[in-house]
C-alpha cells in the first residue's frame, strides 16, 4: 500500500513564525502536492512539484514556498505565519502516468 | 475551465436507506473521475475512479458511480447506507493523459441517523 506520510497532525504556531510541514512518500512516486481544505471551499492547490528540485505553483501560492530535494519528500513553508493560513494542510503523492493522487491524514495547523 | 460542482453540500439519510450524491464537473478534455472520501480529522481516501470503459464502476465500501457523458455527471451512488459511511465525500475531475492536477468540488457532508 501506498503510504503518505506528515510531520505533525496538529500544529500550533504564532503569527510570524517560520513554520515548515513535512510529507514523506515511500512509493517512488514522482509528483507531490500541497493542499489546504478549508470548509466550504473543498481543497486548493498551493504547490505541486513532478521531479527533485522542481516545482509548480497551484492556484494559491501566495505566503508558501516548497522545497524537494530528496524524491520521497516535499516540504511546504510558510515564511511568516498569519492567522488566515490557519487551516488544514494535506499532502498527496501521484505515480508517473497516472492520475490518481495518494493522500496523507493531514495537519491541521492553527496560528495564533 | 476547469470545474467541480457539488450540489449539495449536506445531506442527512437514515440507516439502511439509499444514497445518491451529485457530482457535475465541466472539463475540456476526456476526464478522469474519482470520488473520495475524508472519516473526521483523517486524510482523504479513494472511494472509485474512471478512466475509461464501463460507466458503471464499482469501488470499496459498497459504492459505486456512474458516469454520464451527455449530462458531464459522475454520480456516487449505494444501496444502504451505514453508520460509518458518515462522512464528507469530495468528487474530482483531472486529466486522462499529460496534466498533473486534479480538481475537486467543495464537498458534500453526510449525517446518518440511527
Amino acid at each position: 500500500d501506498v503510504k503518505v506520510t506528515q510531520s505533525s497532525r496538529y500544529l500550533v504556531k504564532r503569527t510570524g513564525e517560520k513554520v515548515f510541514l513535512e510529507c514523506v512518500q515511500d512509493m517512488d512516486h514522482e509528483n507531490m502536492f500541497w493542499y489546504r481544505q478549508d470548509p466550504g471551499l473543498g481543497l486548493r492547490l498551493i504547490y505541486f512539484s513532478y521531479d527533485v528540485k522542481m516545482k509548480e505553483k497551484g492556484d494559491i501560492p501566495e505566503g508558501y514556498s516548497v522545497s524537494r530535494e530528496k524524491k520521497e519528500r516535499f516540504s511546504l513553508i510558510l515564511e511568516s505565519a498569519s492567522t488566515n493560513q490557519t487551516s488544514m494542510y494535506l499532502c498527496a503523492s501521484r505515480p508517473g502516468g497516472r492520475n490518481e493522487q495518494f493522500f496523507g491524514p493531514g495537519t491541521r495547523l492553527t496560528v495564533l | 475551465a476547469q470545474s467541480v460542482t457539488q450540489p449539495d453540500i449536506h445531506i442527512t439519510v437514515s440507516e439502511g436507506a439509499s444514497l445518491e450524491l451529485r457530482c457535475n464537473y465541466s472539463y475540456g478534455a476526456t476526464p478522469y473521475l474519482f470520488w473520495y472520501v475524508q472519516s473526521p480529522g483523517q486524510g482523504l481516501q479513494l472511494l472509485l475512479k474512471y478512466f475509461s470503459g464501463d460507466t458503471l464502476v464499482q469501488g470499496i465500501k459498497g459504492f459505486e458511480a456512474e458516469f454520464k457523458r451527455s449530462q458531464s455527471s459522475f454520480n456516487l451512488r449505494k444501496p444502504s447506507v451505514h453508520w460509518s459511511d458518515a462522512a464528507e465525500y469530495f468528487c474530482a475531475v483531472g486529466a486522462s493523459t499529460g496534466a498533473n492536477n486534479l480538481f475537486f468540488g467543495t464537498g458534500t457532508r453526510l449525517t446518518v441517523i440511527p
